[in-house]
């Protein structure tokens, strides 16, 4: 069973193409997060959504945009790829009442070229 | 702003041997710190969440502690085996925020 999923694992593309990544969790979690892990093993917050609002949004280009259709999902859209954007994006999720503790989805590697 | 270190970036052991990881922070203003371990093309499984408040967490042969005031954790490993071998990142949450700013990670080897 699954707790955090996302698809595609593997994607590849020419720049200035749009694509999208799907994440969802199962665990009912009310808080959802992008981070990406760049070539240098970083992993960096992008987006965090709480019940479908927008609560966190660090400096990212706005050529990345978040959506949550509902409370278990949330989708990364890419506009215009760009080289600098191939890296592994992790989704993940957590309940802020309880536990704190974040659950990760296997990442989807993201190459632009 | 928060910055995670982990010394060392890599790190070699025979099987058996016990080992500790480190992981410093530059402010002390902490909710939480969580321990991650990553294979190679997967994703982060967690292994230990230590609240501010705490001082250590154990699970089986891992123990990580923390020592907020001076901006410091270690995960030590017990016995360590071969299929410890992956990357260990620690991460920690701040304050009123959600998200979590995480260090580059220690990739250990464990050899048979």
């Amino acid at each position: 069973d699954t707790a955090v999923s996302q698809t595609p694992k593997y994607l590849v593309t020419q720049m200035g193409n749009d694509k999208s990544i799907k994440c969802e969790q199962n665990l009912g979690h009310d808080t959802m997060y992008w981070y990406k892990q760049d070539s240098k093993k970083f992993l960096k917050i992008m987006f965090s959504y709480n019940n479908k609002e927008l609560i966190i949004n660090e400096t990212v280009p706005n050529r990345f945009s978040p959506k949550s259709p509902d409370k278990a999902h949330l989708n990364l859209h890419i506009n215009s790829l760009e080289l600098g954007d191939s890296a592994v994006y992790f989704c993940a999720s957590s309940q802020e009442v309880s536990g704190l503790l974040q659950y990760f989805g296997p990442g989807t590697r993201l190459t632009v070229t | 702003k928060q910055e995670v270190t982990q010394i060392p970036a890599a790190l070699s052991v025979p099987e058996g041997e016990n080992l500790v990881l480190n992981c410093s922070f530059t402010d002390s203003a902490i909710y939480n710190l969580q321990w991650f371990r990553q294979d190679p093309g997967k994703g982060l499984t967690s292994l230990l969440l230590i609240q501010s408040s705490q001082r250590e967490q154990t699970s089986g042969r891992l123990n990580a502690s923390l020592d907020k005031s001076s901006g410091r954790s270690t995960l030590y490993i017990a016995a360590s085996q071969p299929g410890d071998s992956a990357t260990y990142l620690c991460a920690v949450r701040r304050g009123s925020a959600r998200q979590l700013t995480f260090g580059s990670g220690t990739q250990l080897t464990v050899l048979p």
